[in-house]
């Protein structure tokens, strides 16, 4: 079953508005999680890593005041778009890395979030 | 540079052959994770196999297998025995090995992969 839930899969909103978009991980603790973004047709581009306790790092080019990470707890980082615009439409996934079968940075990857700026 | 490259956009199959999907990537880490990800239509990323650079067998996960070549720096991935529902996107992945888990994965831009009846 699933190990990383988001919430919504899907969101349609007016241009300007802001969206928040919760990654969870349902039976493990994560200290860090990951947000990619991938538009259509392309491949995953890494935004930022969420830090449970400090603040969240970007990935160079990703504007942290426009994309707001909050990692509340240990099972739950949220990522904010604030006014958002029709070029912020796109797929928004997080991870979560969690050991497995000794899998060193193996992650598990939320079915992802639809967002449509009108 | 690019630091994941699949040179092959799309690629068309037969059901049931074996398909080899290419992956070079490019990092200076002597620790590193090579992932590949199937992502169908829905979007999710559907975890697939990982070789890690100091595993000395080529991964394998039933009908797929890694094949890893250090020293060329490919991981390609196999399907053997192809069927409809291996029709997806694929991507491989890297995790360089500054901080293991901390670090975020690098993809490539994928292979869309159709299987045909």
């Amino acid at each position: 079953g699933a190990v990383v839930s988001q919430h919504p899969s899907r969101v349609i909103c007016k241009s300007g508005t802001s969206v928040k978009i919760e990654c969870r991980s349902l039976d493990f603790q994560a200290t860090t999680m990951f947000w990619y973004r991938q538009f259509p047709k392309q491949s995953l581009m890494l935004m930022a890593t969420s830090n449970e306790g400090s603040k969240a790092t970007y990935e160079q080019g990703v504007e942290k005041d426009k994309f707001l990470i909050n990692h509340a707890s240990l099972t739950l980082s949220t990522l904010t778009v604030t006014s958002a615009h029709p070029e912020d439409s796109s797929f928004y996934i997080c991870s979560a890395p969690r050991g497995r079968e000794g899998i060193r940075g193996a992650q598990y990857f939320g079915p992802g979030t639809r967002l449509l700026v009108l | 540079a690019q630091k994941i490259t699949q040179t092959q956009p799309g690629m068309f199959v037969q059901e049931k052959e074996a398909v080899t999907l290419d992956c070079t990537y490019d990092t200076s880490d002597q620790s590193y994770g090579l992932f590949w990800y199937k992502q169908p239509s829905s979007g999710e990323m559907i975890f697939l196999i990982y070789q890690g650079s100091y595993d000395e067998q080529n991964a394998t996960e039933g009908r797929y297998s890694l094949n890893f070549q250090k020293a060329r720096k490919s991981a390609n991935l196999v399907i053997s025995a192809s069927q409809l529902g291996d029709s997806a996107m694929y991507f491989c992945a890297m995790r360089e090995g500054r901080r293991g888990g901390a670090d975020g994965l690098t993809f490539g831009k994928g292979t869309h992969l159709i299987i045909q009846p």
